[in-house]
This record gives C-alpha cells, sequence and structure tokens, in this order.
C-alpha cells in the first residue's frame, strides 16, 4: 500500500490563493470519488475539512475547495490566513478495500 | 459532546504486546465504523485498521496484517487494538477515529471525529 504524493510545503502570504495536490493511481484517487483532506495543527488530532473530494463538513470555512481531475486531487485554500498555517493531509479509499494517506503537506503564511 | 478517549500506550519490548482502547461517547456507537490510525514521531498519517458498525467485518494495512487485530465492544462503546509482535517501525501515535457516514465499506468514509490519541514506544 503506497502513501498518496503530495508536496512536502507549500507557502502563500496571507490573503492569496495556494493549492495541495494529491496524486494518487487509477486504483485510488482516480477510481473512486472518496478522497478526503484533514488539518492537523502540531501535537493536535487531525480535523476533516473535505470529504468526497469536494464537500465540507459542517462549520468548515468556505475558503477551502476541494477537487479532482484523473488521478490528482487538489485542495485551494483562498484567502489565505495565518490559521490555516498547519499540515494537511489528503486520503482516499483504494481498490484493496483500504485506505491510503498521503505523505502530508506543510502549509507555511508568509 | 461527541468525544474519543484513547487509552493503552505505553512502552513495549520488540516482540511483545500491547492492547489499545478507545471509549467513544456522545453518538450511537454501534452505528458507526471506527478505525485506528496512526503517525509516527514527526511523520504522517497511516491508516492502520477498521471495523464496522456491527464487528463483522475488519480491515487492515498490509503492514499490520496478521500482528494487529481490531475489536469493538459496543455493550461498552468501546473499541480495541490488539497489538501483537510489535516492531521498533511500529513506534507511533495512535488515534481512533469515528466514521462520518453509515456507509458498507469503513474506507471509504470519512472520519469526523478524531481522539487525541494514545503514544506506543517499541524500544529495548
Amino acid at each position: 500500500q503506497s502513501a498518496l504524493t503530495q508536496p512536502a510545503s507549500v507557502s502563500g502570504s496571507p490573503g492569496q490563493s495556494i493549492t495541495i495536490s494529491c496524486t494518487g493511481t487509477s486504483s485510488d484517487v482516480g477510481g473512486y470519488d472518496y478522497v478526503s483532506w484533514y488539518q492537523q495543527h502540531p501535537g493536535k488530532a487531525p480535523k476533516l475539512m473535505i470529504y468526497d473530494v469536494s464537500n465540507r463538513p459542517s462549520g468548515v470555512s468556505n475558503r477551502l475547495s476541494g477537487s479532482k481531475s484523473g488521478n490528482t486531487a487538489s485542495l485551494t485554500i483562498s484567502g489565505l490566513q495565518a490559521e490555516d498555517e498547519a499540515d494537511y493531509y489528503c486520503s482516499s479509499y483504494t481498490s484493496s478495500t483500504t485506505l491510503a494517506f498521503g505523505g502530508g503537506t506543510k502549509v507555511t503564511v508568509l | 459532546e461527541v468525544q474519543l478517549l484513547e487509552s493503552g500506550g505505553g512502552s513495549v519490548q520488540p516482540g511483545g504486546s500491547l492492547r489499545l482502547s478507545c471509549a467513544a461517547s456522545g453518538f450511537t456507537f454501534n452505528n458507526y465504523a471506527m478505525s485506528w490510525v496512526r503517525q509516527a514521531p514527526g511523520k504522517g498519517l497511516e491508516w492502520v485498521s477498521a471495523i464496522s458498525g456491527s464487528g463483522g467485518s475488519a480491515y487492515y494495512a498490509d503492514s499490520v496484517k496478521g500482528r494487529f487485530t481490531i475489536s469493538r465492544d459496543n455493550s461498552k462503546n468501546t473499541l480495541y487494538l490488539q497489538m501483537n509482535s510489535l516492531r521498533a517501525e511500529d513506534t507511533a501515535m495512535f488515534y481512533c477515529a469515528k466514521a462520518t457516514f453509515l456507509r458498507v465499506v469503513p474506507a471509504t468514509d470519512a472520519f469526523d471525529i478524531w481522539g487525541q490519541g494514545t503514544m506506543v514506544t517499541v524500544s529495548s
């Protein structure tokens, strides 16, 4: 079971938009619309931000949006704020009925 | 309030065993699949195992298959992870996580509630 591929780090200035990619294969990201995104601040448990590719749970800012094209899913954060600085992980259902996580992306607000 | 509270972590020698528990409250426990997710120090998240709401179906990552066993006691609202033949590479914070929806296959679901984690250290 291979991890999904994410960039190690992404940065942006306050107010800018950033996009984090999550690349898998046709056996995971590309094959199913079961991609989720989690935010994790240091020393804290992860928090669900996006499920089923593009859906936001209640209470999550509409500055976050998710999408997918082929084997790559993406999380976009618009109007970047200091509170967005955290690690972000994607996950996807796989054809083995397991779950794969991405390696994580550290988002820095400059 | 919906809450998950893990316990049972600690230090163990390679080859040893440990049982983690996750006490759930604030929701109808037996309706939801549950999972264990771990995170090695300074590393990313790794899905470990999942179990259906009834406990009748269990799923494992290849890295723990044959060594770890997930189970649940719906009468006690508690999830378990029995870990045997522990290795140094199992050292991690272990989180239990609740499925968001009532899906048949747990791995298709997202995790809307997470515990704070319990640390497992495998070292001689």
